[in-house]
């Protein structure tokens, strides 16, 4: 069965740090780009990072840009995200989200996990 | 960055009825790389269709979605029970991969 599974939430103080984890099983880690989308509480869902199979092109919302990393490790069918100088509106359910590339263009993201919360307060 | 508006922002129906569901790109959405996203309360998005108009897998055929230049339309045409929830739609034809802000399709 394919599937994503998201760890690491919990409850952080402003200006402090978080690393998520997602752990993919029952499809090949390596062959697929993820993203990290998220959604904060009654709102609707935004977009945060991607990365590539091998991780050579990453991005970011402007909203974590320079305080988030992504990162995976292909070998422990494995993706992160560092969250670094969290702030109060970073509060919200992170999914890891499953994009296809063929042919060297991407698809849409069609498998998700069930979400990891993050809240940051102080 | 492109954006996407989508509306209405709630849509009044009762089961058997036609939905029909519009979102709106504030330019040209590269390649028709447009998706359409189901989620119900406390659950995790699902996809419904990508590439503006193709379904994805498992999808009952009730789902349909098509494109006008830069207005995309999800119809569902016949409502059942388990479809009342918030459809998003979502560009990923480039960085930043934006989302619109969400269509609630509430039981009349």
């Amino acid at each position: 069965e394919v599937q994503l599974v998201e760890s690491g939430g919990g409850l952080v103080k402003p200006g402090g740090s978080l690393r998520l984890s997602c752990a993919a099983s029952g499809f090949t880690f390596s062959s697929y780009s993820m993203n990290w989308v998220r959604q904060a509480p009654g709102k609707g869902l935004e977009w945060v990072s991607s990365i590539s199979s091998c991780s050579s092109y990453i991005y970011y919302a402007d909203s974590v840009k320079g305080r988030f990393t992504i990162s995976r490790d292909n070998a422990k069918n494995s993706l992160y995200l560092q969250m670094d100088s969290l702030r109060a509106e970073d509060t919200a359910v992170y999914y890891c989200a499953r994009v296809p590339v063929v042919g060297g263009t991407r698809g849409p993201m069609d498998v998700w996990g069930k979400g990891t919360t993050v809240t940051v307060s102080s | 960055e492109i954006v996407l508006t989508q509306s209405p922002g709630t849509l009044s129906l009762s089961p058997g009825e036609r939905a029909t569901l519009s979102c709106r790109a504030s330019q040209s959405v590269s390649s028709s790389y447009l998706a359409w996203y189901q989620q119900k309360p406390g659950q995790a998005p699902r996809l419904l269709i990508y590439g503006a108009s193709s379904r994805a897998t498992g999808i009952p055929d009730r789902f349909s979605g098509s494109e006008s230049g830069t207005d995309f339309t999800l119809t569902i045409s016949r409502l059942e029970p388990e479809d009342f929830a918030v459809y998003y739609c979502q560009q990923y034809g480039g960085s930043p991969y934006t989302f619109g802000q969400g269509t609630k399709l509430e039981i009349k």
